[in-house]
């Protein structure tokens, strides 16, 4: 039973429009969520989180919107650029279930912007 | 600064053959956790340690152990390798627990059991 979906394997954008990468969850209780890049032959990094309690939360050219009565969160990236090419996960967890023990991750999303 | 290093990067086993996959980090985290990420597969959480000497089962910790006895090594063992565990396995960690904070990843290891 998958808890954390990304129903977009791939998405392929044009370098300075904006790239929007959905994520969509089934468990209510999840309150904190967040999204990591990939890069091949490397490790996540962490890119953005937002917390329940905001439904919109901006950093540079990065903003997550939260849509808590769809259960559905999306990564908006303007403008787009070939560097933001990767792999993104969103991942979810909740208060009561503990730590970062917790976090359930998606299969990923892989980004490729065109120049 | 190295962060999270991960060795080997790349690994063969035949079935059968035991291993260690090494991580270690110099940020003095207290979390450390192993993850595998499979094809059209999420990442997925092996075992995790919230400390030097406390250690715990994530989702699939079948095949694996692990201990952590200082608080910058975090060893990942395989006792008999089988194809299945045919993966890229992931280390990472955080300053504390706690699921606000962002994890910090190796490059990771591949590896492939014959």
């Amino acid at each position: 039973d998958q808890q954390v979906k990304q129903n977009s394997p791939s998405l392929s954008v044009q370098e300075g429009r904006i790239s929007i990468l959905n994520c969509d969850y089934t468990n209510s209780m999840f309150d904190y969520f967040l999204w990591y890049k990939k890069y091949p032959a490397e490790g996540p990094t962490f890119l953005i989180s937002i917390s329940s309690i905001k439904d919109k939360n901006e950093d540079g050219r990065f903003t997550v919107f939260l849509n808590k009565s769809a259960k559905h969160l999306s990564l908006h990236i303007v403008p787009s650029q070939p560097g933001d090419s990767a792999v993104y996960f969103c991942a979810a967890s909740s208060s009561p279930q503990g730590g970062s023990e917790k976090l359930v991750f998606g299969k990923g999303t892989k980004l490729t912007v065109n120049p | 600064n190295a962060g999270v290093t991960q060795t080997p990067k790349f690994q063969v086993l035949k079935t059968g053959q035991s291993m260690t996959l090494q991580c270690a980090q110099d940020m003095n985290h207290e979390y450390m956790s192993w993850y595998r990420q499979d094809p059209g597969m999420g990442l997925r959480l092996i075992h995790y340690s919230v400390g030097a000497g406390i250690t715990d089962q994530g989702e699939v910790p079948n095949g694996y152990n692990v201990s952590r006895s200082t608080t910058e090594d975090f060893p990942l063992r395989l006792l008999s390798a089988a194809p299945s565990q045919t993966s890229v396995y992931f280390c990472a960690s955080s300053y504390s627990p706690s699921r606000t904070e962002k994890l910090f990843f190796g490059s990771g290891t591949q590896l492939s059991v014959l």
